[in-house]
């Protein structure tokens, strides 16, 4: 069946540094892929996504570029500040009425100042 | 502010009650889905409801149902709570057409049966 592997955290950096959460998937066809984003004490809310291959999502200074031919889609920042403390999920669907959205664990992040 | 709309966002309550939690979806999304998130089962995906019906079940316990409403509202009725079932229930929403398959996140309901 269709999954979402991400890193284990918790991941912790010092403001600045460069941030990368590894994410695979193993899923037929193409599906879209996405980053969501959840702050302390918030539901999660969409950071990026990419809908095919080559894509590359970005917002916030985050980005994220669909590989098929390694299925991942890592999520990467080049300077990290201390408000992207969060817990980060990977996740994928397919463009069609009924599939479900299927989520990684989660990887939780802490900038120190 | 994401449009989904989660009710109550807090509840208490003792072992062996009953619970509903009620999500409205944002304006003209379709589908539904329930989560639980807990500390150390991460974000478990228990349901999803289409346009009314059930599209797909996750690891729902028998305890637990959904239902999704004509006006596409959605609840969630948690049974014979035990203590293991405290934790953030939270609703989402899509629209799944074409170029917007993602799921847009209500703020949850934190449950905690004492």
């Amino acid at each position: 069946g269709n999954s979402v592997t991400q890193m284990e955290g918790p991941v912790t950096l010092s403001e600045e540094a460069f941030l990368t959460i590894n994410c695979t998937y193993t899923a037929t066809g193409y599906p879209s892929l996405f980053w969501y984003v959840q702050y302390p004490g918030e539901g999660l809310q969409l950071l990026l996504k990419a809908t095919k291959a080559d894509d590359k999502g970005s917002n916030k200074g985050f980005e994220a570029t669909y590989r098929k031919e390694t299925t991942s889609f890592h999520l990467e920042k080049g300077s990290v500040q201390v408000s992207d403390s969060a817990v980060y999920f990977c996740a994928l669907t397919y463009m069609n009425r009924d599939d479900k959205i299927i989520f990684g664990k989660g990887t939780r992040l802490h900038i120190l100042p | 502010d994401s449009g989904v709309t989660q009710t109550p966002k807090h509840l208490i309550t003792a072992t062996g009650q009953r619970v509903t939690l009620r999500c409205s979806p944002r304006s003209g999304d379709l589908s539904v889905y329930w989560y639980q998130q807990s500390l150390d089962q991460g974000l478990q995906f228990l349901i999803q409801y289409y346009n009314g019906e059930e599209r797909a079940k996750g690891n729902i316990l028998e305890r637990f149902s959904a239902q999704q409403f004509p006006d596409l509202h959605s609840e969630l009725n948690l049974s014979s709570l035990e203590l293991g079932d405290s934790a953030l229930y939270f609703c989402a929403s899509s629209s799944h057409d074409r170029l917007n398959t993602e799921a847009f996140f209500g703020q949850g309901t934190r449950l905690t049966v004492v």
